[in-house]
């Protein structure tokens, strides 16, 4: 299994301001998720980070809002840009179970998520 | 239209008793993977049990049995001899796609249930 730490578990942040969320996992990865999670929501999948090329979002998610980085096969940010009250949300990290086996059953294992609140 | 549905916003059981947790689902890919997940009140989530669309038998994990009905597509989740720490969010979701050797789609989630357990 994988171990993914997230940081920083919660804040409490100005509207107007940017956070960077850090994603580190223990073994090498060459796919890491990012979804939000708003309040009483189910989630939502914001982008796919893959290692040495630019990440790729989904509908409704932009770069200028959301970048992301992927510096290495075990580490990902993503920054939450000039936020609003409506960004409060549960950001989490995620990677898959098992990458390159044979028996890889597509079971994503995640981080414990980072607590945004905007005021 | 909705790929992962699940019906029931809220659930209350009594401790000791089984539960079961709905979902359904709507794909056209043949190759699928179906997952219940576990989230607490402290946001982490939890991987409880995993269906793949191949499969032939019903998967279970412990206390979680998953009643796959392929035909009808349905994959309920059943929680027996229920725990006052069951209490939580659970999460039913979809990957799309061939799964072995890499999964390709996005895994896709439900709005959950909130599951109470009276003692």
């Amino acid at each position: 299994s994988a171990v993914i730490s997230q940081k920083p578990s919660r804040d409490i942040c100005q509207r107007g301001t940017s956070l960077t969320i850090q994603c580190q996992v223990d073994s090498q990865v060459t796919m890491m998720f990012w979804y939000r999670q708003q309040p009483g929501q189910s989630l939502t999948l914001i982008a796919t980070a893959n290692q040495g090329s630019e990440a790729t979002y989904e509908s409704g998610f932009v770069i200028d809002k959301f970048p992301i980085s992927r510096p290495n096969l075990t580490f990902s940010t993503l920054t939450v840009s000039n936020m609003s009250p409506e960004d409060s949300s549960i950001y989490l990290c995620s990677v898959e179970k098992g990458y390159g086996s044979g028996a890889n059953t597509g079971e994503l294992f995640f981080g414990e998520g980072s607590r945004l609140t905007v005021l | 239209a909705q790929k992962i549905t699940q019906t029931q916003p809220g659930m209350f059981v009594q401790e000791k008793e089984a539960v079961t947790l709905d979902c359904t689902y709507d794909t056209s890919d043949p190759s699928y993977g179906l997952f219940w997940y576990k989230q607490p009140s402290s946001g982490e989530m939890i991987f409880l049990i995993y269906q793949g669309s191949y499969d032939q038998q019903n998967a279970t994990e412990g206390r979680y049995s998953l009643n796959f009905q392929k035909a009808r597509k349905s994959a309920n989740l059943v929680i027996s001899a229920s725990q006052l720490g069951d209490s939580a969010m659970y999460f039913c979701a979809m990957r799309e796609g061939t799964y072995f050797g890499g999964s390709q789609g996005n895994l896709i989630f439900g709005k959950g249930t909130k599951l109470s357990v009276k003692p």
